[in-house]
């Protein structure tokens, strides 16, 4: 059975529709944030990343939106497809150089069909 | 990418007993990183593992519970020592790539 997730926020939304997954980061140091897709019995996939010089990225049907005035940070999915549910998770470089990324809670994304 | 192999996928263990987690990457890799992710929780950093010297530690972890091995640049070990019903997650090794992590899929260890 699913641990993973199990306790997490739960975003649930329509296929077709759009989802926005939102994430805090703690650190205003960081400069380098990613987020990742977590499938059950699976280890974290990485999804799209972006820099702390870029307010904006955009993937194939995913966008990360960065603000880095309020440590935001936010995945947009767009036309959310059922093989988009899964658990998603943000993270930030944290210290420089280190390679530590801290992450953050985690959102589960459950798509209704 | 590189490419993790990571086993076993679950164990179901003993309270008191060992188990050793192995992580294979198909490339080398000068860090290795070992992730403990609890049930319902985020991912959070046990230690880092560079070949030809010891794990460096994150707090709350320590040696004797978690020792690991790192005997070249394709491979590591976890082991969790002396287990209890509250060491039940899953354990996840990663490997720093281009774009962040790269993850195994991950140890599911339930302690009985």
């Amino acid at each position: 059975g699913e641990s993973v997730g199990l306790h997490l926020p739960t975003l649930s939304v329509q296929e077709g529709d759009n989802s926005i997954i939102n994430c805090a980061y703690s650190n205003s140091a960081s400069d380098y944030f990613i987020w990742y897709k977590q499938e059950s019995g699976k280890g974290p996939q990485f999804i799209i990343d972006i820099r702390s010089n870029m307010d904006k990225r955009q993937g194939q049907r995913v966008t990360v939106l960065l603000n880095k005035t309020v440590k935001h940070l936010s995945l947009q999915i767009a036309a959310t497809q059922p093989g988009d549910s899964a658990v998603y998770f943000c993270a930030e470089s944290g210290v420089s150089g280190t390679y530590k990324y801290i992450f953050g809670t985690g959102t589960r994304l459950k798509v209704l069909a | 990418s590189a490419v993790i192999s990571q086993k076993p996928s679950r164990d179901i263990c003993q309270r008191g007993t060992s188990l050793t987690i192995q992580c294979q990457v198909d490339s080398q890799v000068t860090m290795m990183f070992w992730y403990r992710q609890q049930p319902g929780q985020s991912l959070t950093l046990i230690a880092t593992a560079n070949q030809g010297s010891e794990a460096t530690y994150e707090s709350g972890f320590v040696i004797d519970k978690f020792p690991i091995s790192r005997p070249n640049l394709t491979f590591s070990t976890l082991t969790v020592s002396n287990m209890s019903p509250e060491d039940s997650s899953i354990y996840l090794c990663s490997v720093q790539g281009w774009s962040g992590y790269t993850f195994g899929s991950g140890t599911r260890l339930t302690v009985v």
